[in-house]
């Protein structure tokens, strides 16, 4: 079993519908929770992070998080074709100092 | 700020040759990263360090080396390259580690080639 599970997608989203990603981890010592975007041919850049039970709310983005169930998942809400990218979920646990990458979940947002 | 620059930006090797890929970051964090990608994977951690003349083993770093005599470089040093090592490397610094909350800058990625 991977630490950090994605579906790698493509998730095909309309103009201005809501995409939901969700990445689930095997560690239940795993502390914060990140997503990060990238775009072809760039690196990654962090939109949300994480670190308790419940929903956290930025601009157009939700992260939730539910420890008990070992999942996170991010909205997108009024998905642009600018959100056209590869989402990563990042979970780091103090053990190690150790960050681990889920291999991506592609979005393709059709106008 | 430049942020985190890493050079080059593209290199093609040839199995057994050697090289070094260059880190520098502006912004006086203490904490540095180096990554690999390969496609359609997600990035895996080689080495990090949590200051000068302080480093520690990732994920997966065998085949490569690295130090840190100053804040700002933390320069990747693959030795006899391999196939294996055909990746995109990203090199990444933050100010204190991510459990406390501290966003993790990326280079821009130099893109190896192993032949």
């Amino acid at each position: 079993q991977k630490e950090v599970e994605q579906n790698s997608g493509p998730l095909s989203v309309p103009e201005g519908a809501i995409a939901s990603l969700n990445c689930t981890y095997s560690d239940r010592v795993s502390q914060s929770f990140f997503w990060y975007r990238q775009y072809s041919g760039k690196s990654p850049e962090l939109i949300m992070s994480i670190y308790s039970n419940g929903d956290k709310e930025d601009g157009r983005f939700t992260a939730q998080l539910n420890k008990a169930s070992q999942y996170v998942s991010l909205l997108i809400r009024d998905s642009q074709p600018s959100d056209s990218a590869t989402y990563l979920c990042a979970v780091f646990k103090a053990a190690g100092n150790k960050l681990t990458f889920g291999g991506g979940t592609r979005v393709l947002v059709k106008p | 700020n430049a942020g985190v620059t890493q050079t080059p930006k593209f290199r093609i090797l040839k199995i057994g040759q050697s090289m070094t890929l260059q880190c520098t970051q502006d912004m006086n964090h203490n904490y540095m990263y180096w990554y690999r990608q390969d496609p359609g994977m997600g990035l895996k951690l080689i080495y990090y360090s949590v200051g000068a003349g302080i480093t520690d083993k990732g994920e997966v770093p065998n085949g490569y080396n690295v130090s840190r005599s100053t804040t700002e470089d933390f320069p990747l040093r693959l030795e006899l390259a391999a196939p294996s090592q055909t990746s995109v490397y990203f090199c990444a610094s933050s100010y204190s580690l991510q459990a406390l909350g501290n966003e993790q800058f990326f280079g821009p990625g130099t893109r190896l080639t192993v032949l």
